[in-house]
């Protein structure tokens, strides 16, 4: 039972446009949620996070949206870089004793293109 | 800074060779992880680590086994493994087990070839 989902594997966008990645989830006690960030032959680089005690967490050009009542969130990139162009997951987490797991998505591959 | 480093970046093993990864952080975090990924799949979480202490194990297979000999380093010890464990091994670490951090900080992963 897929938990967080992901349901786009790719995305294409052109430099300088908004890319949205969405993330739904069917869990509702994850109360946390990150976006990382992966290049091929590397580790995920944490992005952005947000509680569930918000509904907008911003950094720069990126920004998470949390609906709660729809299970969804979404990461804005605004505006897209070819730098950008990378798998992001969503991830998911319970606050309080099992707050070590982070169950991912399976990824949405993010294409700009120059 | 907030790097964790991993050695070898690249690893190939035969199926009757003993080998280990091994991970580091000088983040002062006090949690680690293990995870293993295959190609276009999330990470897997394998073990955890608090306080050096094993805290969780993912039903990992007894050929994989996981050692913390301080809150800097995180070994990941390789015996008679199997082709289907190739995979990409992940180290990662967070600030803190029990508190409310949750972002962990990844390593750039050790590619492992079983043949």
């Amino acid at each position: 039972d897929q938990q967080v989902k992901q349901n786009s594997p790719s995305l294409s966008v052109q430099e300088g446009r908004i890319s949205i990645l969405n993330c739904d989830y069917t869990n509702s006690m994850f109360d946390y949620f990150l976006w990382y960030k992966k290049y091929p032959a590397e580790g995920p680089t944490f992005l952005i996070s947000i509680s569930s005690i918000k509904d907008k967490n911003e950094d720069g050009r990126f920004t998470v949206f949390l609906n709660k009542s729809a299970k969804h969130l979404s990461l804005h990139i605004v505006p897209s870089q070819p730098g950008d162009s990378a798998v992001y997951f969503c991830a998911a987490s319970v606050s309080g004793g099992s707050n070590y797991k982070l169950t991912f998505g399976k990824g949405t591959l993010l294409t700009v293109n120059p | 800074d907030t790097e964790v480093t991993q050695t070898p970046k690249h690893l190939v093993m035969g199926m009757t060779n003993k080998k280990s990864l091994k991970c580091e952080q000088h983040m002062g975090h006090r949690a680690m992880y293990w995870y293993k990924q295959k190609a276009k799949k999330p990470p897997e979480l394998m073990f955890v680590y608090s306080y050096e202490k094993l805290s969780i194990n993912e039903s990992v297979p007894s050929r994989f086994s996981p050692e913390c000999p301080n809150s800097s380093l995180l070994n990941l010890h390789l015996h008679a493994l199997q082709p289907e464990d190739s995979a990409l091994y992940l180290c990662a670490s967070s600030q803190d087990f029990y508190r409310r951090i949750y972002e962990q900080y990844f390593g750039p992963g050790t590619r492992l070839t079983v043949t």
